[in-house]
C-alpha cells in the first residue's frame, strides 16, 4: 500500500512556464515533507522541504505548498528552465521520532522544452 | 570534502554469486540506509541503521544482508537468494543534528547487473 502517490509519471513543460509537481500521502502522522531532484545514473539531492505546521516554503524559483486537510503536497518551479528536467520524487517521514527512514513515491520525470 | 562514496559504479553477478556494495560517508551521520530504484517504481527501502551495530529491515529486505560495524560504513550484500537483482543501488546518510527535520544525503549510485 502505497503511503506517498505522485500519480503523474510524466509532465512536459515550456521553458519560461510554470512547472507544477504533486504529491498525496495516506498517512496523517507524517509530519514533514521533502522533494528531491535526481538525474539519471546520479543520487538524488534535496531541492526543498516543508513541515506540517507551515502551508508554504519558498527558495528561488522552488515553492512547496502543503495542504494538510487534503493531504497533498505539490512543488512550483518558476520559471522553469531546461536543466530542471529530471525525476522529481516526493517524500514524507516523522519528525519527532530519531532518524526514521523517508518514505517516497514513485517520482514525476519533469522534461523542460527550450 | 564531505560526502557519501559508494563503489564501484557498476558491477556485475553471475548467477548464485553473492557481491558486496560498498557505502562509506565523512559526513559523521548517524543513519545511512540502502534503497533500490526500479523503472516505474521510485525508491524503496531494503535496510536502515540509526546506529552503529544496530539495523533494520526495509520494506524489500529479503535477499539482502548488511552490517554496520564502524560508523562511517554501510556494505550491502545482494545474495543468491535475491532472485531479481538488477537494479540502481543507493546509499543514503543521515543527522538529526543538522537541524529541524531530516535531510538525506545520497551517494551516486551503483548499478548491478545479472550476467
Amino acid at each position: 500500500d502505497q503511503q506517498v502517490k505522485q500519480n503523474s509519471p510524466s509532465l512536459s513543460v515550456q521553458e519560461g512556464r510554470i512547472s507544477i509537481l504533486n504529491c498525496d500521502y495516506t498517512n496523517s502522522m507524517f509530519d514533514y515533507f521533502l522533494w528531491y531532484k535526481k538525474y539519471p545514473a546520479e543520487g538524488p539531492t534535496f531541492l526543498i522541504s516543508i513541515s506540517s505546521i507551515k502551508d508554504k516554503n519558498e527558495d528561488g524559483r522552488f515553492t512547496v505548498f502543503l495542504n494538510k486537510s487534503a493531504k497533498h503536497l505539490s512543488l512550483h518551479i518558476v520559471p522553469s528552465q531546461p536543466g530542471d528536467s529530471a525525476v522529481y520524487f516526493c517524500a514524507a517521514t516523522y519528525l519527532n521520532s530519531g532518524n526514521t527512514p523517508l518514505v517516497f513515491g514513485k517520482g514525476t520525470r519533469l522534461s523542460v522544452i527550450a | 570534502d564531505g560526502g557519501i562514496t559508494q563503489s564501484p559504479k557498476y558491477l556485475f553477478r553471475k548467477e548464485g554469486q553473492n557481491v558486496t556494495l560498498s557505502c562509506e560517508q565523512n559526513l559523521n551521520h548517524d543513519a545511512m540506509y540502502w534503497y533500490r530504484q526500479d523503472p516505474g517504481q521510485g525508491l524503496r527501502l531494503i535496510y536502515y541503521s540509526q546506529i552503529v551495530n544496530d539495523f533494520q529491515k526495509g520494506d524489500i529486505a529479503e535477499g539482502y544482508s548488511v552490517s554496520r560495524e564502524k560508523k562511517e560504513s554501510f556494505p550491502l550484500t545482494v545474495t543468491s537468494a535475491q532472485k531479481n537483482p538488477t537494479a540502481f543501488y543507493l546509499c543514503a546518510s543521515s543527522s538529526r543534528d543538522r537541524g529541524p527535520g531530516e535531510t538525506q544525503y545520497f551517494g551516486p549510485g551503483t548499478r548491478l547487473l545479472v550476467l
